[in-house]
């Protein structure tokens, strides 16, 4: 089955600066990878997704790129606020399937 | 999300005990999900259910069941042969057979603990 790594699992910026997290996955005919974050106690929400024939998409200060080839894909933050401070989760889905494997998450800190 | 609830908040289970978790969406997606968080764990997959009186085990289904006889309603049992329970569970929905829906939404989601 999809396996998906994230790194790092930490991550602390000054607010101001950008944060990217990297996931890789193993399935190369996964599809459609979506980033969620989740603040703390709170629910995992949807905040970009981007699918396998695109390779770059934003939305505001967060982008997201993929890198089909080398099988990894990637979230950007620019011009990070103290509220962008959660976990970040990515996951893959493979084709054919309904389920998303998601990587274990990316603790991001942003300092005022 | 605003359309899956899961109740309760919080929940305590006594050794040897079964306990039932609820998870309701207005939604009227076809699909739903149960994911076990952990600490440093990311989300696993317990079971899923694409469609009514239908669902298969997920990576972790082991002292988990589950029942998909409404499309709004996906409980789950944690038994007692689940040895190490505590944790978060989260619920989730989607429409896997529309592309432009395919988002997978949780709900608020439920803490386990084990007295």
């Amino acid at each position: 089955g999809e396996n998906v790594e994230q790194h790092p699992s930490t991550l602390s910026v000054q607010e101001g600066d950008s944060a990217v997290i990297k996931c890789t996955y193993s399935d190369s005919a996964s599809n459609y990878f979506p980033w969620y974050k989740q603040e703390l106690g709170k629910r995992p929400q949807l905040i970009i997704d981007i699918r396998s024939n695109v390779g770059e998409k934003k939305d505001q200060r967060i982008a997201v790129t993929l890198n089909k080839t080398a099988k990894h894909f990637s979230l950007h933050i620019t011009e990070t606020q103290p509220e962008d401070s959660a976990v970040y989760f990515c996951a893959a889905r493979s084709p054919g399937y309904s389920t998303l494997t998601f990587g274990k998450g990316t603790m991001l800190l942003v300092s005022p | 999300d605003g359309g899956i609830t899961q109740s309760p908040k919080y929940l305590f289970r006594k050794e040897g005990q079964n306990v039932t978790l609820s998870c309701e969406q207005n939604l009227n997606h076809d699909a739903m999900y149960w994911y076990r968080q952990d600490p440093g764990q990311g989300l696993r997959l317990i079971y899923y259910s694409q469609i009514v009186n239908d669902f298969q085990k997920g990576d972790i289904a082991e002292g988990y069941s589950v029942s998909r006889e409404k499309k709004e309603s996906f409980p789950l049992t944690v038994t007692s042969a689940q040895k190490n329970p505590t944790a978060f569970y989260l619920c989730a929905s989607t429409s896997p057979f529309d592309r432009e829906r395919e988002t997978q939404y949780f709900g608020p989601g439920t803490r386990l603990l084990v007295l």
